[in-house]
């Protein structure tokens, strides 16, 4: 099955530092990626929509300026936390739609990324 | 109103029960559904799609009401294993066009031997 990748897996920053986590899909291509979001006994929530070669879509109550999101490539997208703070700790997940997968609406995800900011 | 909303759970059942989880999501125009699985810690993956005419894979069955918008998902013969979160999904079509994945709250499983 499609294989996405996250790197790092975990992560801890001091407050006001900035962290990049990356989304890669192994054997796709992938024109969409999503990020979301978990805090603990939530459920996800999709932070924004990134497309390859333009800008990504938030969705509301996210902050485009605080969450870059780069999509350069049909195999990577990477998410950047800037000036982090600990309110930013939470689980990270991207996910990647496959090209191929014609008229049936799957994403793959991620393993995740756990971001404690202290 | 929550655009998917799930049993708040947690459901504690003993292994062999048969446990069963209703969904309700509110959008009409919702095209795709999916029941998901996440254990602790993980990311959430696929358990299988929700389709109209119901559909089985092994020990899981799930069905789809679109007049009542209500999804369920029933889990024979519980193991040890199938103790996780289970996600209800539905795909929406936003305004814009778009397609995105909404998640419900998830309904907490532990299956005691």
């Amino acid at each position: 099955g499609a294989v996405v990748s996250q790197h790092p897996s975990w992560v801890i920053c001091k407050s006001g530092t900035s962290v990049k986590i990356e989304c890669r899909s192994l054997d796709f291509q992938a024109t969409t990626m999503f990020w979301y979001r978990q805090f603990p006994k939530q459920s996800l929530m999709l932070m924004a929509t990134s497309n390859e070669g333009s800008k990504a879509t938030y969705e509301q109550g996210v902050e485009k300026d605080k969450f870059l999101i780069n999509h350069a490539s049909l195999t990577l997208s990477t998410l950047t936390v800037t000036s982090a703070h600990p309110e930013d700790s939470s689980f990270y997940i991207c996910s990647a739609r496959d090209l191929t997968s014609g008229g049936i609406y799957e994403q793959y995800f991620g393993p995740g990324t756990r971001l404690t900011v202290t | 109103r929550k655009e998917v909303e799930q049993d708040p759970g947690p459901f504690n059942v003993p292994e062999g029960a048969t446990v069963a989880f209703n969904c309700t999501y509110s959008n009409s125009a919702s095209q795709s559904f999916f029941w998901y699985r996440q254990d602790c810690r993980k990311e959430p993956k696929l358990l299988m799609s929700v389709y109209s005419s119901g559909n089985e894979d092994g020990r899981f069955t799930a069905q789809l009401n679109r007049a009542s918008q209500y999804i369920s998902l029933l889990i024979r013969d519980s193991k040890l294993s199938d103790s996780a979160t289970y996600l209800c999904v539905v795909n929406i079509i936003t305004s814009s066009g778009a397609q995105k994945l909404v998640f419900g709250q998830g309904t907490r499983l532990t299956i005691n031997p």
